[in-house]
C-alpha cells in the first residue's frame, strides 16, 4: 500500500527565505505521482504542484519548486522567497489509481515578518 | 456557480441519526471523492467514483454510504451517526484521462459535529 511521511509538524521561517518541507512516500508502483496542497486557515485545498514518477525535470510553478530524488523516494517542496501568505497547512499525497490520492499527515508553515 | 460546492457547510447532530451531505460540481469530471480530514491523520478517502453509477470503498469506508446516479453530484450519508464522525469532509472531483495527471479540485468542506 501506498504511504506519504511528513516527518516535520511545524516549520518556521522568516520572510524572503526559502523553506524545505519535506516528504518521503512508499509504494511499489513503477508509475505513480506526487502532489502537494496548501490548506491555509480558511480551509481551502489548493493545489500547488505535480511530481510525475518519470518526469525527468524536477517541477516548477512559479515559487514553488519539487525537490524530486527518486531513489531516495522523497518528494520535498521548496519555497522560495517566502510571503506571509505563505503561511498554512502543506500536505504531500501520492495518487494510488483511479486517481485516488494517499496523503501525509501535513507540515504546517508559519512565516514571520 | 461554476466549482465543486458542498452543502451544508456546519452540520450538527446527534449519534444514531442519520446525515447526508451533498456535493456537487459543475464541470462533468468523471471522478469524484469524499474524504474526511481529522488531527493527526491528514486527509482519508472515505469513498470515490469514477463515473456515473460507478462507486467503490477508499480507506475509511465503515459507516458511510454513497450513490452517485447524476455525474454531477455525489452525496455522503452517515446512516447511523457515531462520535468518531465529527469530522471536517471535503469532496472533490478530477477530469478522466487527457493530461499527463488530473489534478483534484476540492470542496469548501463541510464541518460535521456529531453529539
Amino acid at each position: 500500500a501506498q504511504k506519504i511521511t511528513q516527518t516535520q509538524p511545524g516549520m518556521f521561517v522568516q520572510e524572503k527565505e526559502a523553506v524545505t518541507l519535506d516528504c518521503t512516500y512508499d509504494t511499489s508502483d513503477q508509475s505513480y505521482g506526487l502532489f502537494w496542497y496548501k490548506q491555509p486557515s480558511s480551509g481551502e485545498m489548493i493545489f500547488l504542484i505535480y511530481q510525475g514518477s518519470y518526469d525527468e525535470q524536477n517541477a516548477t510553478e512559479g515559487r514553488y519548486s519539487l525537490n524530486f530524488q527518486k531513489a531516495r523516494k522523497s518528494a520535498n517542496l521548496v519555497i522560495s522567497a517566502s510571503q506571509l501568505g505563505d503561511s498554512a497547512m502543506y500536505f504531500c499525497a501520492i495518487e494510488t489509481g483511479f486517481q485516488k490520492l494517499v496523503f501525509g499527515t501535513g507540515t504546517r508553515l508559519l512565516v514571520s515578518p | 456557480d461554476a466549482g465543486i460546492t458542498q452543502s451544508p457547510r456546519y452540520k450538527i447532530t446527534e449519534t444514531g441519526r442519520q446525515v447526508t451531505l451533498m456535493c456537487h460540481q459543475t464541470w462533468s469530471h468523471s471522478y469524484m471523492f469524499w474524504y474526511r480530514q481529522d488531527l493527526g491523520h491528514g486527509l482519508r478517502l472515505i469513498y470515490y467514483s469514477a463515473a456515473a453509477d460507478i462507486t467503490d470503498k477508499g480507506e475509511v469506508p465503515d459507516g458511510y454510504v454513497v450513490s452517485r446516479s447524476k455525474t454531477e453530484n455525489f452525496p455522503l450519508t452517515l446512516e447511523s451517526a457515531t462520535r468518531s464522525q465529527t469530522s471536517v469532509y471535503f469532496c472533490a472531483s478530477s477530469e478522466s484521462g487527457g493530461s499527463s495527471y488530473n489534478e483534484q479540485f476540492f470542496g469548501p468542506g463541510t464541518r460535521l459535529t456529531v453529539l
